[in-house]
């Protein structure tokens, strides 16, 4: 099966920093989602980007299929993106997770 | 637009017995998927459903299985609990079985003592 890896897997950072999340993925996919999981556990959709580039706010994306890798970026960093992002893939009926990276943010 | 909704929030069991966990899809969506996180990994792929028909099933024993209602709802059962068991259970859904966005309830999470 596929199998993903992301780094890093922590990442401590100051309120306004910037950071890139990676996830690299071993063969090829149609669906590449990023995840932020809150404290209480609830995944929040933050890209479906199998391929190309998206932005929403301080966070964008960019996927490159055909080297399988894919990037989260966060600006400005705030306290309140601190969690586990989780990147996830598919080319079949399931999504396979990474096994995360752990983001803190301190004011 | 209804998001996907989860019940009970939580749960409490002990060894060896059964425990039935629901999932409400979001309107318009058919496919309803179940994942197993343990504490401190990535969620692991239980089985999909696609109108009503398995679709998919991860490395997990027959002792889970499940069911989707024309409704689109689904329901995980878990029988002979065993402590490794004890996870949070998120259910996903979607309007395609790979190529969309799976929109992820917040779970339920299930303590076996």
């Amino acid at each position: 099966g596929i199998q993903v890896e992301q780094s890093p897997p922590d990442l401590i950072l100051q309120e306004g920093a910037n950071s890139t999340l990676r996830c690299n993925f071993s063969d090829s996919v149609n669906n590449l989602q990023w995840f932020h999981q809150n404290p209480w556990g609830q995944l929040i959709n933050l890209f479906y980007i199998p391929s190309g580039t998206k932005q929403n706010g301080r966070l964008s994306a960019t996927t490159v299929a055909t080297e399988r890798y894919s990037l989260l970026y966060i600006s400005s960093s705030q306290t309140t993106d601190s969690g586990v992002y989780f990147c996830a893939v598919a080319n079949t009926d399931k999504l396979i997770f990474g096994t995360g990276t752990r983001l803190q943010v301190f004011p | 637009e209804t998001g996907v909704t989860q019940s009970p929030t939580h749960l409490i069991k002990t060894r060896g017995q059964q425990v039935t966990l629901r999932c409400s899809s979001q309107s318009g969506h058919n496919t309803v998927s179940w994942y197993q996180q343990a504490l401190g990994q990535g969620p692991q792929f239980i089985f999909q459903y696609y109108r009503e028909e398995e679709n998919g099933r991860g490395n997990f024993p027959p002792r889970f299985s499940g069911l989707q209602f024309p409704n689109y709802s689904s329901e995980l059962n878990v029988n002979a609990l065993e402590l490794d068991d004890s996870a949070l259970y998120l259910c996903a859904s979607s309007s395609s079985v790979s190529t969309d966005t799976q929109y992820f309830g917040p779970g339920t999470r299930l303590t076996v003592l």
